[in-house]
C-alpha cells in the first residue's frame, strides 16, 4: 500500500517569497492533516480536513498560510509571504476516519517537506 | 510550563542495552498516550498506544503510564542499531481528536553496534 506522498522534499527560499507544498494521502483516507515541525520540537497541527471541508484551522496563521483540499483527495499548503520563523518541516498526515482512530490513535505521516527561509 | 515535557537527549547506548524514555505532563485530563518513532528525515510512525494507566507490551517495547504521577515511559529491551531514531511521546484528552493531540519535543536515541 502506498504511503502519504509529499513534494517537494526540500525547498530553500528567501523571506517574503512564496512556497507551496503538495500532499497525496493514502487512498481511501478521508481525513488529512498538515503539521509544522520546527527543529527540536514535536509536530504542531496547522489544519485538518475531513474530505474537502476544513475541520480545524485554529492554529493556522491565516495572514500568510493557506491550504486547500480540492475534490477531497490531494492537498496544497501555501505560505505567502514567508518569514524566517517558517523554517521547518511540513508534515502531511492522513487517517481513515474523522480524527484519530479510536482504537489506535494512528496518524500516517509522509516524509515531510523541509523548508528553509533565508 | 509546557503541557508535555520530554528530555531531548541525545541518548547514546550500546547494542543490547535496556533503554528508558520518559515524558511528564501537566494536564490531568490526558487519557490517551502514544509513542511515535521518527527516523532521520522521515515522518513519525505510531509505535505504541495506551489508554489510561498501566502497561502495554509489544515485542521488545513496553509502554507504561502512571497517571497519578503524570509520567509515561517507553522501555526498549535488547536495543538494536535499527532502533536509532527520535522518539516522540504524544497524548490526548479524548480519542478521535487530532486537535487535542499534544506531542513532546522528542528524545534522540542512538544505539551503537
Amino acid at each position: 500500500e502506498a504511503g502519504v506522498a509529499q513534494s517537494p522534499r526540500y525547498k530553500i527560499i528567501e523571506k517574503r517569497q512564496s512556497v507551496a507544498f503538495w500532499c497525496n494521502p493514502i487512498s481511501g483516507h478521508a481525513t488529512l492533516y498538515w503539521y509544522q515541525q520546527i527543529l527540536g520540537q514535536g509536530p504542531k497541527l496547522l489544519i485538518q480536513f475531513q474530505n474537502n471541508g476544513v475541520v480545524d484551522d485554529s492554529q493556522l496563521p491565516k495572514d500568510r498560510f493557506s491550504a486547500e483540499r480540492l475534490k477531497g483527495v490531494d492537498s496544497t499548503l501555501k505560505i505567502q509571504p514567508a518569514k524566517l520563523e517558517d523554517s521547518a518541516v511540513y508534515l502531511c498526515a492522513s487517517s481513515l476516519a474523522r480524527g484519530l482512530a479510536t482504537n489506535t490513535g494512528e496518524l500516517f505521516f509522509g516524509e515531510g517537506s523541509r523548508l528553509t527561509v533565508l | 510550563q509546557k503541557e508535555v515535557e520530554q528530555d531531548p537527549g541525545p541518548l547514546s547506548v550500546p547494542e543490547g542495552a535496556i533503554v528508558s524514555l520518559n515524558c511528564t505532563y501537566s494536564n490531568s485530563a490526558f487519557q490517551y498516550f502514544m509513542w511515535y518513532r521518527q527516523y532521520s528525515r522521515k515522518g513519525p510512525e505510531l509505535l505504541m498506544y495506551t489508554y489510561s494507566s498501566g502497561n502495554k507490551e509489544d515485542g521488545r517495547f513496553t509502554a507504561q503510564v502512571d497517571k497519578s504521577s503524570k509520567y509515561i515511559s517507553l522501555f526498549i529491551r535488547d536495543s538494536q542499531p535499527s532502533d536509532s531514531a527520535t522518539y516522540l511521546c504524544a497524548m490526548s484528552r479524548r480519542a478521535g481528536s487530532a486537535r487535542q493531540l499534544t506531542f513532546g519535543s522528542g528524545t534522540q536515541l542512538t544505539v551503537l553496534p
